[in-house]
């Protein structure tokens, strides 16, 4: 069983609509990942927030917009997406920098299709 | 500047021979290496991880996989396949404590024939 749990599991959506991808960790990790991978292909890394602030924003186009309520939780919310934006998203966790050796865990993932 | 290579991007095995998937990488410090195993539609899961504790290895699964300096590789092993190994491995490295960024390899997708 994974420790990082992503909801939800599968997501349709028109290029009009607004949805939100949700993750949740409770390993007590300060640093939490989102990635993107396209099929065929190693995860791409997004976004990373260290202590609840945004570290790392990969030149991600704003209508990816990521969230961190509190040190368990993550959302990546979304609008005006594109069918290239179809994949498979991946939330991640670690300890924070400084940890040795700060490996990651992912969650199952949530497959975004749209339309 | 990190960076891994594994070789091959699709390797065969017949079930019960040894598994070998390749991967060197290159780090300006020294590097945080690790397995990953992803089954279709699902997350990554962690095979092992090096930590200059060992340079040999072991993981879950029956897996193992050996530090080779010299060599700048972290190549993945198990002595006996079996069918449910049949998934995509990545390979990743991590520079240095203080670094977020993990850099994963392409990704080598193991079949098993029975």
């Amino acid at each position: 069983d994974t420790e990082v749990t992503q909801t939800p599991k599968h997501l349709v959506m028109g290029m009009t609509n607004k949805k939100s991808l949700k993750c949740e960790q409770h390993m007590g990790h300060r640093a939490m990942y989102w990635y993107k991978q396209k099929a065929k292909k190693p995860p791409e890394l997004m976004f990373v927030y260290s202590y609840e602030k945004l570290s790392i924003n990969e030149s991600v186009p704003s209508r990816f917009s990521p969230e961190c309520p509190n040190s368990s939780l993550l959302n990546l919310h979304l609008h005006a997406l594109q069918p290239e934006d179809s994949a498979l998203y991946l939330c991640a966790s670690s300890q924070a920098p400084g940890f040795q050796p700060g490996e990651l865990f992912f969650g199952e993932g949530s497959r975004l299709t749209v339309l | 500047a990190q960076s891994v290579t594994q070789l091959g991007s699709h390797v065969s095995v017949s079930e019960g021979a040894l598994v070998l998937l390749r991967c060197n990488y290159s780090s300006s410090v020294p590097p945080y290496l690790f397995w990953y195993v992803q089954y279709p539609n699902q997350g990554l899961q962690l095979l092992l991880k090096y930590t200059s504790a060992a340079t040999l290895v072991k993981g879950i699964n029956g897996f193992e996989a050996e530090f080779k300096k010299s060599e700048t590789s972290f190549h993945l092993t198990k002595p006996s396949a079996h069918m449910s190994d049949a998934a995509e491995y990545f390979c990743a490295v991590r520079s240095g404590a203080g670094s977020y960024q993990l850099t994963f390899g392409k990704g080598t997708k193991l079949s098993v024939i029975p």
